[in-house]
């Protein structure tokens, strides 16, 4: 079966651009999460989706959002991109099994 | 709210030797999950094992194992016998027992993390 994949995995974008990050989630896991992991704080939830549903929300801002289609593919979008958007974005699903499986991650650069 | 706490920021080990991480998380839920993940230098984020908080007993994968102590809300990870390639950064990650429709859900949060450096 395979795993969890992230399209892009690298992005290099310049301040107030928008971009947009795409997760297509292990067959069959309905669940998918996603997470920015920086140096300064570690990995912090973005947001949560199932059955194209926001199920659970991070604290950060609007500008961060995302959605989940009929296939359980999902997709963020970070608008008016800043400096400190800069990170790892990792996404992970899940099905019955209580861990969540991780994809590679995209790393988005913002200059 | 969760938190998890790893107060070894690193650790080092010989080659065939045993390590222990540290965990503690802080919660208010009687129902949960704990796990170790490991991130090696190419990020990819890797299950290492799995502890269900209302199984007594300590979990074991291979060469893995841990102690969880529910009542003092500690959650450590043995590695016996270190290999070259268990070098990584190891996070400690807590997440709620939540079902519906046939799937969990909930995010993991997760500790700060520990290198582990192994020498040969």
């Amino acid at each position: 079966k395979a795993g969890v994949t992230q399209t892009p995995r690298y992005l290099i974008k310049t301040r107030g651009q928008q971009v947009t990050l795409s997760c297509s989630p292990i067959s069959g896991h309905r669940s998918v999460s996603w997470y920015q992991q920086t140096p300064g704080q570690g990995l912090q939830f973005l947001f949560e989706y199932f059955s194209e549903t926001q199920r659970n929300k991070g604290n950060f801002p609007g500008r961060f959002s995302g959605r989940q289609f009929s296939n359980s593919r999902s997709e963020m979008n970070v608008s008016t991109l800043e400096l400190g958007d800069s990170a790892l974005y990792l996404c992970a699903s899940s099905a019955r099994e209580r861990e969540q499986f991780f994809g590679p991650g995209t790393r988005l650069t913002v200059l | 709210a969760q938190t998890v706490t790893q107060s070894q920021p690193e650790m080092s080990v010989q080659e065939a030797e045993t390590v222990t991480l540290s965990c503690t998380y802080d919660t208010s839920e009687s129902d949960y999950y704990l796990f170790w993940y490991k991130q090696p230098p190419s990020r990819q984020m890797i299950l290492v094992i799995r502890q269900e908080a209302y199984k007594q007993q300590n979990a074991t994968e291979n060469r893995f194992s841990v102690n969880f102590q529910k009542a003092a809300k500690s959650f450590s990870l043995k590695i016996s016998d270190s290999q070259l390639g268990d070098a990584a950064m190891y996070f400690c990650a807590y997440r709620s027992a939540n079902y519906a429709g046939g799937t969990s859900y909930g995010k993991l949060t997760f500790g700060q993390g520990t290198i582990l450096t192994v020498h040969p």
